[in-house]
Order: structure tokens, then sequence, then C-alpha cells
């Protein structure tokens, strides 16, 4: 399995502010997500990070709000822009293709809390 | 994004006891995933499945990839304390996203 690490690990803001979270994998993965959990909930995928292109989001989610970088195929971030206490969730990164499998691996998560 | 109807929502059982739950999609998927949630931390993966039929077994958790590629379900074999947890499945699309199930909570009485 993969290896990642997920930076801060938890943190809270103050509304209209702006988080970055970085995802650091220990080996290249085709593909990297980003999930959101609400308390209690299930993950919801808000995007697929892209290396070198822009990321493609689901539905619900747009790049003003989430923007998401991937530069390389070890590292991706997901910036939460002009929080609101409705952003309070624990944000997940996820690798999966390495070793040419669809298997998918998660970091251990972000909580946000937003006041 | 999809979401897929996982069931039962939650279980309560009598440790030593077997365990159901499935999962259904209105969507095919290539490949089905079974994950255990515990409290604070990031989904561990259980189980793997790459074929439709696939029978795949982890110890005591077995799963199968459904013949129609909308379904999957696992079963756990003499529940223990530590099977406690949330469940989940995932589905990865054709577009290769995986999209998650509603989740099933566990506990075990012992």
């Amino acid at each position: 399995s993969a290896v990642i690490s997920q930076k801060p690990s938890r943190d809270i803001c103050q509304r209209g502010t702006s988080l970055t979270i970085q995802c650091q994998v220990d080996s290249q993965v085709t593909m990297m997500f980003w999930y959101r959990q609400q308390p209690g909930q299930s993950l919801t995928l808000i995007a697929t990070a892209n290396q070198g292109s822009e990321a493609t989001y689901e539905s619900g989610f747009v790049i003003d709000k989430f923007p998401i970088s991937r530069p390389n195929l070890t590292f991706s971030t997901l910036t939460v822009s002009n929080m609101s206490p409705e952003d309070s969730s624990i944000y997940l990164c996820s690798v999966a293709g390495r070793g040419g499998t669809d298997t998918q691996y998660f970091g251990p998560g972000t909580r946000l809390t937003v006041l | 994004g999809q979401q897929l109807n996982q069931s039962p929502q939650s279980m309560f059982i009598q440790e030593g006891e077997d365990v159901s739950m499935n999962c259904t999609s209105s969507s095919i998927f290539n490949t089905w995933l079974w994950y255990k949630q515990d409290p604070g931390e990031g989904p561990v993966l259980l189980i793997a499945l790459y074929k439709a039929g696939e029978l795949t077994s982890n110890g005591r958790l077995t799963a199968q990839f459904g013949i129609t590629r909308k379904d999957s379900f696992l079963n756990i074999s003499a529940s223990i304390p530590s099977d406690v947890g949330i469940y989940f499945c995932a589905g990865q699309s054709t577009g290769n996203q995986f999209y998650f199930g509603t989740g099933t909570s566990l506990t075990v009485i012992p």
C-alpha cells in the first residue's frame, strides 16, 4: 500500500479565510483525489487532481471555492477558499494507480473547523 | 457525483455472529472496494475486486463483485469486538473516479 501524509492534520479557522491542505505520497501514483466527509456522513468526491493540468471537479464543487494543484506525481494541494462554518468537515486525499492497479488508498485526513 | 446505496445502515450483533452488507448502484463499475473507517482515521482498504463475478477472501472477510457490475457484498464471519466501525463500499467508474456508499455502522456486543 502507499504511504500518504496530509498537513495539517487539523485546523480551526475563521470564516472568510482560506486554508491549503497538502497531500504527499511516498511513490509516484497515476491518480490523486480529494474527498470531503462531513460529520457522520459518507465520503463525497470533490475532484480528481490531474498532474500538470486543471483538476476535474464533481457536480456541486467549483475551482474558485476549491482550487487544486498537482505539480507532480507525488504531491497535491487542496485550498478551501473563503470559508464558512458549512465547510467544517474532514478533507481526505486518496491515491490510486500505484503499481498499475486501481486500488485506492487514503491519507489520514485533515479535520477542519470553521468558526 | 454518484452515491452508492449501501445496506443496512447499521447493525448490532453478538460477538461470534456473521455479518453481511451490500452495495448497489444504477451504474456499472469497473472495480469494487470495501473499506473500514475508525473514528478520526482515514478509510482502510479491506478487499479489492476487479472482475465481475469475482469472489475474494481476506481472513474472515469475503466479498463478491456482482455479475451485473452494479453491486457487491461483504461478509464478515465470526465477528469479534475489533470489527466495530463503519464499513464503506466504493466503486470505480468508467471515468476512473471512485464513489462511496452511504456506509454501514457495525456494533459488536461482547
